[in-house]
């Protein structure tokens, strides 16, 4: 079985300053990991994935992240947030081949102060 | 044209009542899924069809039954309900072949029992 950890539950961060949204998984067999950001009231949107290849994932509004699989991280990382990055990051991990399940963190409310 | 959309998006109920909730993709994937979220934020998988089979089915309810119609549809309905079911209930459907592969999430139905 696969399971996700977010060790961070809030991560609050002044603007403009970098931030890094920690994740580690595990799993017994090879996995695609996803970031997915969740605006208040909204749904959820991807910020990036990692299928395979490159272990330097760019994604969406500046973000990005490095899978590490002698370490089994997928850390979120962004140089300089904005306001507007207020949000919930969840991370999370599927079993191609598999039942093909996405499996989600707790996730980590990052919190941007001005 | 959204990809998976959900009705309602809000759905306020006393408690005993049996309602439905219903997703639709346009995206042509074959596999489509039902997310729970509850107060604390947490997504746990409830359900996942494949081309119309059900595929996952964790540990639900009885009173909780999916129905597909087809796989472009897959319709949740809630039988007697309790003030436990009270979260935002995500619909997603994949795309699982290799070169695209990536979950699509409607933007929620967040449920109200009272």
């Amino acid at each position: 079985a696969q399971s996700v950890t977010q060790l961070d539950s809030q991560v609050p961060v002044f603007e403009e300053a970098p931030v890094e949204l920690r994740c580690n998984y595990s799993s017994s067999v090879s996995v695609y990991l996803f970031w997915y950001v969740q605006y208040p009231n909204q749904g959820l949107q991807l910020l990036l994935k990692y299928l395979s290849g490159s272990t330097l994932v760019k994604g969406i509004n500046g973000f990005e992240a490095e899978f590490n699989k002698s370490q089994t991280s997928f850390h979120l990382r962004k140089p300089s947030v904005h306001i507007s990055d207020t949000a919930e990051y969840f991370c999370a991990v599927s079993d191609p081949g598999g039942n093909e399940k996405l499996t989600f963190g707790t996730g980590t409310r990052l919190t941007i102060i001005p | 044209d959204t990809a998976v959309s959900q009705t309602p998006k809000y759905l306020v109920t006393q408690m005993g009542n049996d309602k439905s909730i219903k997703c639709e993709q346009n995206l042509g994937h074959d596999t489509m899924y039902w997310y729970k979220q509850d107060s604390k934020k947490f997504l746990k998988i409830m359900f996942s069809y494949n081309n119309k089979e059900l595929i996952i089915n964790e540990t639900v309810p009885n009173r909780f039954s999916p129905k597909s119609p087809d796989k472009a549809h897959l319709n949740l309905h809630i039988n007697s309900l309790e003030l436990g079911d009270s979260a935002v209930y995500f619909c997603a459907s994949s795309q699982l072949r290799v070169e695209n592969y990536g979950y699509t999430f409607g933007s929620g139905t967040r449920l109200t029992v009272v």
